[in-house]
């Protein structure tokens, strides 16, 4: 199946500062979304980009498929950004609903 | 807020015990998964249901068995679970496409087996 790393594992930043996580995946993909897990354990969705770019408020992502790779931008970071960071891909091939997580980025944000 | 429900949100069980988690979706998904979450790991795919059939199982022990009354609703029955079962149980909801389909995460039903 689909592979998917994702770095750093785990990151702290100071909060205001800016960060990058990134996620690179093995095969072409139908589908790639960006999580952010709370600690009570739901997972939200940050974006859907199987490619191009997208911006939400404090935070963008940009998936260039054709190089396999996905990053997640966090500016100007706040302690409620903390948490796990997860990107899942639905890969293209092995049979579509079959979405496989990375193992995650775990954020903290310091005051 | 989710729109994915799942309940109960903590249940605690004997091994001998017999119990359900629930969920439930009003977004006229056709798709519905449960996914399995372990301390420190990513979640793990178990079940999809397509149009309320069982469209893959990923080997996943009989001591789990799922069930789709309807187009809104999943069930997970639970029998003669094993401590290392005790892990976070996440529902989910997706339209159904060949192109790709976005995944909606309930907040999880966190499962301890004493």
């Amino acid at each position: 199946g689909i592979q998917v790393e994702q770095s750093p594992p785990d990151l702290i930043l100071q909060e205001g500062a800016n960060s990058t996580l990134r996620c690179n995946f093995s095969d072409s993909v139908n589908n790639l979304q960006w999580f952010h897990q709370n600690p009570w354990g739901q997972l939200i969705n940050l974006f859907y980009i199987p490619s191009g770019t997208k911006q939400n408020g404090r935070l963008s992502a940009t998936t260039v498929a054709t190089e396999r790779y996905s990053l997640l931008y966090i500016s100007s970071s706040q302690t409620t950004d903390s948490g796990v960071y997860f990107c899942a891909v639905e890969g293209r091939s092995g049979g579509y609903q079959k979405v496989t997580f990375g193992i995650g980025t775990k954020l903290q944000v310091i005051p | 807020d989710t729109e994915v429900t799942q309940t109960p949100k903590h249940l605690v069980m004997g091994m001998t015990n017999k119990k359900s988690l629930k969920c439930e979706q009003h977004m006229g998904h056709r798709a519905m998964y449960w996914y399995k979450q372990k301390a420190k790991k990513p979640p793990e795919l178990m079940f999809v249901y397509s149009y309320e059939k069982l469209s893959i199982n990923e080997s996943v022990p009989s001591r789990f068995s799922p069930e789709c009354p309807n187009s809104s609703l999943l069930n997970l029955h639970l029998h003669a679970l094993q401590p290392e079962d005790s892990a976070l149980y996440l529902c989910a909801s997706s339209q159904i496409s060949t192109l790709g389909n976005t995944i909606y995460f309930g907040e999880g039903s966190w499962l301890t087996v004493v």
